[in-house]
């Protein structure tokens, strides 16, 4: 199973909108509706800020947004703020009980 | 409050076992199905696999078929994860997560803090 494909950076200004692909395939991301996004800080444990393409766990920002055409997802952080200068990781479900992480991007804030 | 705690780092040779353990709290261990996930050093996140504690069923990441073992232990709310023939490639902080909603959907709203694992010589 190959990882997604993401950018490995994304960067924007304070305000601004940046978005991240999540590229895959027809036997992950372009066959389910399982994509999820995950923030996550140096040294800790990720955190997940969408699940089933475009639900938001309660407490995650409404900025956060997420969708899907094909075999590409994509998040969209609007707003940017400082605190939103992360790593950000897709996941999709893969088919046969397994699922698959993204080659992550770092998101930058300027 | 929901709390997922980690065992300690190990530190393994090369061919060795490693056995981490993930012990829950606060919630019903049974009621939720639990993702491990491990991330390699300056590394992405890789899924190693997934245990549903109430039967015991459990799915891996096919690269790691025949060298993993997921495992729960209810009376303890507990779950274990064995990985064997470690290789350096296995170097990584080990993460347990649980799966807050269905099983395909990706809601992994709980984590450990991770599990550190060294392969070294």
């Amino acid at each position: 199973q190959s990882a997604l494909t993401q950018p490995p950076s994304a960067s924007g200004s304070p305000g601004q909108s940046v978005t991240i692909s999540c590229t895959g395939t027809s036997s992950d991301v372009g066959g389910y509706n399982y994509v999820s996004w995950y923030q996550q800080y140096p040294g800790k444990a990720p955190r997940v800020m969408i699940f089933e393409v475009s639900k938001r766990p309660s407490g995650v920002p409404d900025r956060f947004s997420g969708s899907k055409s094909g075999n590409t997802a994509s998040l969209t952080v609007s707003g940017l703020q400082a605190e939103d200068e992360a790593d950000y990781y897709c996941s999709s479900y893969a088919g046969s009980y397994t699922f698959v992480f993204g080659t992550g991007t770092k998101v930058t804030v300027l | 409050q929901v709390q997922l705690v980690q065992s300690g780092a190990e530190v393994k040779k090369p061919g060795a076992s490693v056995k981490v353990s993930c012990k829950a709290s606060g919630y019903t261990l049974t009621d939720y199905y639990m993702n491990w996930v491990r991330q390699a050093p300056g590394q992405g996140l890789e899924w190693v696999g997934i245990i549903n504690p109430r039967g015991g069923s459990s799915w891996s990441a096919q690269k790691l078929e025949g060298r993993i073992t997921m495992t729960r232990d209810t009376s303890t709310n507990t779950v274990y994860m064995e990985l064997s023939s470690l290789t350096s490639e296995d170097t990584a902080v080990y993460y347990c997560a649980r799966v807050g909603s269905g099983f395909y959907s990706g809601d992994l709203d709980y984590w450990g803090r991770g599990t550190l694992v060294t392969v070294s010589s």
